[in-house]
């Protein structure tokens, strides 16, 4: 069935240092691909998405390309700060959903 | 604007007791959602309410969990009588629009605990 993998973490970085959250999916048809952001004490807000092959999302300095060949949507910062500290979520929605699947959630603890 | 809020952000019960969980959307919008995190797994979708109506209940675990919408304001989620593997965070979402296509907005959750 339709499921979405993200590495597990906790991943733990000193500040300034390259991420890298890697997330596949296997879904049927074209979905349409999310990364969500939990900060502590606050909902899930939407970080950045993308809709077709090969589209670049791109939101706070996070990016992550649609790879169709290879079904994945990896979210990449170059450069991350402590207030990056949060639970990342990948998502797909197939389409003509509007029910988002999520994965399991990657923490992230951004050191000083 | 306000964003969702969910009450209480955190709720300790036990084995058999009932729970009452609540959710106030954004104002304006017609759809609202409810999602579930067990512990370390997957945010799963419960049901979603088109104002007042339930549009989509299938992700709804078994007939111990009820939602209602009344007057399709905000919502209520209960859990009659708890089991312990009910133990998770239970995120409430909402949208604008006609057809749920809309991006949702998230609720900070609520973390229940069944001892």
């Amino acid at each position: 069935g339709d499921s979405v993998t993200q590495m597990e973490g906790p991943v733990t970085l000193s500040e300034e240092a390259f991420l890298t959250i890697n997330c596949t999916y296997t879904a049927t048809g074209y979905p349409s691909l999310f990364w969500y952001v939990q900060y502590p004490g606050e909902g899930l807000q939407l970080l950045l998405k993308a809709t077709k092959a090969d589209d670049k999302g791109s939101n706070k300095g996070f990016e992550a390309t649609y790879r169709k060949e290879t079904t994945s949507f990896h979210l990449e910062k170059g450069s991350v700060q402590v207030s990056d500290s949060a639970v990342y979520f990948c998502a797909f929605k197939p389409g003509g959903s509007y029910i988002p699947t999520f994965g399991r959630g990657t923490s992230l603890i951004v050191h000083p | 604007e306000a964003g969702v809020t969910q009450f209480p952000s955190h709720s300790v019960i036990e084995k058999g007791q009932t729970v009452t969980l609540r959710c106030d959307p954004i104002s304006g919008h017609d759809n609202l959602y409810w999602y579930r995190r067990v512990m370390g797994k997957e945010i799963k979708f419960l049901l979603h309410f088109v104002k007042e109506s339930k549009q989509d209940e299938s992700g709804m675990p078994n007939n111990r969990f009820l939602a209602e919408r009344t007057g399709g304001t905000y919502s209520t989620l209960k859990v009659q009588p708890a089991e312990l593997e009910d133990s998770g965070v239970y995120f409430c979402a909402s949208s604008p629009g006609a057809g749920g296509s809309y991006e949702q907005y998230f609720g900070p959750g609520t973390r229940l605990t069944v001892t």
